[in-house]
């Protein structure tokens, strides 16, 4: 019974430098999201992903920022030419379908120098 | 904005006492759930409500939901060190959104003390 999993677990890039995040969602659940948590904050919905359909890329902040999940199961969140308020833990959740209940992986630490 | 605000900011405790956490939010909801998050980790869901329900408990926590006054509540009873993390509450929006995308509020910071 894994859960989402998520890696790497922190990431260090510079100012500039293209990052991939990973996320594993729980096998058979549909529904994959991304978020973004500032600290002190609550997280932010990024992207929505229905299977392997990007139903809603409203909350990505700029066009630097690309999510994909190409067979409906692993998602990637890219960002090109990364900046310092980038710096945010990016968080993935995955849910049997979009009403229920949805379960967060444990994030990637983005630090950009 | 349709994000769940809670309340207090933050709480602090002796262990056994009860814990409340309160949250409103704006717009019609499908659901609403509560979340915990330890220092440095990822959230762990502690338990959803949906708008037809009025109250739901798992173990020591107890949940309550208004949709008249758009409010929840969430009642940690006797509680312990291990409790101590921050508390988001979560909602959906049933119109004008993604189906099943999240708001939260900036979370209450619980500190049991031993």
């Amino acid at each position: 019974g894994a859960g989402v999993s998520q890696s790497p677990r922190y990431k260090v890039a510079k100012r500039g430098q293209d990052v991939a995040l990973r996320c594993d969602p729980i096998s058979g659940h549909v529904s994959l999201f991304w978020y973004q948590q500032a600290l002190g904050q609550g997280p932010e919905f990024l992207t929505y992903f229905q299977n392997e359909a990007q139903l809603d890329k409203s909350g990505l902040p700029s066009d630097r920022f690309f999510a994909e999940r190409p067979e409906g199961s692993v998602s990637t969140l890219k960002i090109q030419r990364t900046q310092q308020e980038d710096s945010a833990v990016y968080l993935c959740a995955s849910s049997l379908d979009w009403g229920d209940e949805q379960y967060f992986g444990p994030g990637t630490r983005l630090t950009v120098t | 904005s349709q994000q769940g605000e809670e309340d207090p900011q933050a709480l602090s405790i002796q262990e056994g006492e009860n814990a409340t956490m309160n949250c409103s939010y704006k717009t019609s909801i499908n659901n609403l759930q509560w979340y915990r998050q330890n220092s440095g980790r990822g959230l762990v869901h502690l338990i959803l409500i949906r708008s037809n329900e009025r109250e739901k408990h798992s173990g020591r926590l107890r949940v309550t939901l208004d949709t008249s006054k758009k409010s929840s509540s969430l009642l940690i009873t006797a509680s312990r060190a291990a409790d101590t993390a921050s508390y988001f509450c979560a909602t959906d929006a049933t119109r004008g959104s993604t189906l099943g995308r999240l708001y939260f509020g900036r979370g209450t910071q619980l500190t049991v003390w031993p």
